[in-house]
């Protein structure tokens, strides 16, 4: 495998249902990501996480959960949601900067996420 | 503050014709990142380019170019001799000291045949 992966790349789940996204990076990065993409709106970023702690959380709900257990894993646990949750859920990696920041950030090809 | 415009919502030509993505950025930092992403109907992200603030020599990739404009901050990108495999949403963004990427609303682009 090469790059980013992300599973499941489809996920229908309904309101009271638990379900963890999956992503693996194999570039040797030390930082990831989680985005969500929604069809009105601006990708928008959800958590990070660098060298395995959390640096950013962007005021998500606690209906989404992060886990980075080491750094080429990341989950996002997934509990009680709302179906305007239903979104494209893509994740990244990086390097961290020197400095602050990222360099680059590569993209896995993103988890379709229905709720019903 | 930070902030991303791509205005066109969606372009649409014909295959072989030249197409200019547009992207005028706001920021307050004088070292900063812009990208630019493509996003085929697949949805994976995939990396273009990456210019610094420092650098403000246009680039050309193939048929891809981008011409960074300090003075207007903008940052376009065109496409010469367009074939239908570019049709996909572009995505300019930003990222300056932080994490954070701003990512403007993306371009749509239809090549059609």
């Amino acid at each position: 495998e090469t790059g980013v992966t992300q599973t499941p790349r489809h996920l229908v789940m309904g309101m009271t249902n638990k379900k963890s996204l999956k992503c693996e990076q194999h570039l040797g990065h030390n930082a990831m990501y989680w985005y969500k993409q929604s069809a009105k709106k601006p990708l928008e970023l959800m958590f990070v996480y660098s060298l395995e702690e959390r640096v950013e959380n962007n005021s998500v709900p606690s209906r989404f959960s992060p886990e980075c257990p080491n750094s080429s894993h990341l989950f996002l646990h997934l509990h009680t949601l709302q179906p305007e949750d239903s979104a494209l859920y893509l994740c990244a990696s990086s390097q961290a900067r020197t400095g602050g920041g990222s360099e680059t950030q590569y993209f896995g090809p993103g988890t379709r996420l229905l709720v019903l | 503050a930070q902030k991303v415009t791509q205005a066109q919502t969606e372009i649409s030509v014909v295959e072989k014709e030249d197409v200019t993505l547009d992207c005028v950025y706001e920021t307050r930092d004088t070292t900063y990142y812009l990208f630019w992403y493509k996003q085929p109907p697949s949805g994976e992200l995939v990396f273009l380019i990456r210019r610094n603030s420092f650098d403000e020599q246009n680039e050309i990739s193939g048929r891809y170019s981008w011409n960074f404009q300090k003075s207007t901050s903008s940052f376009n990108f065109t496409i010469t001799a367009s074939q239908v495999v570019d049709s996909a949403v572009y995505f300019c963004a930003l990222s300056e000291s932080s994490y954070k990427l701003i990512f403007g609303s993306g371009t749509r682009l239809l090549v059609r045949p």
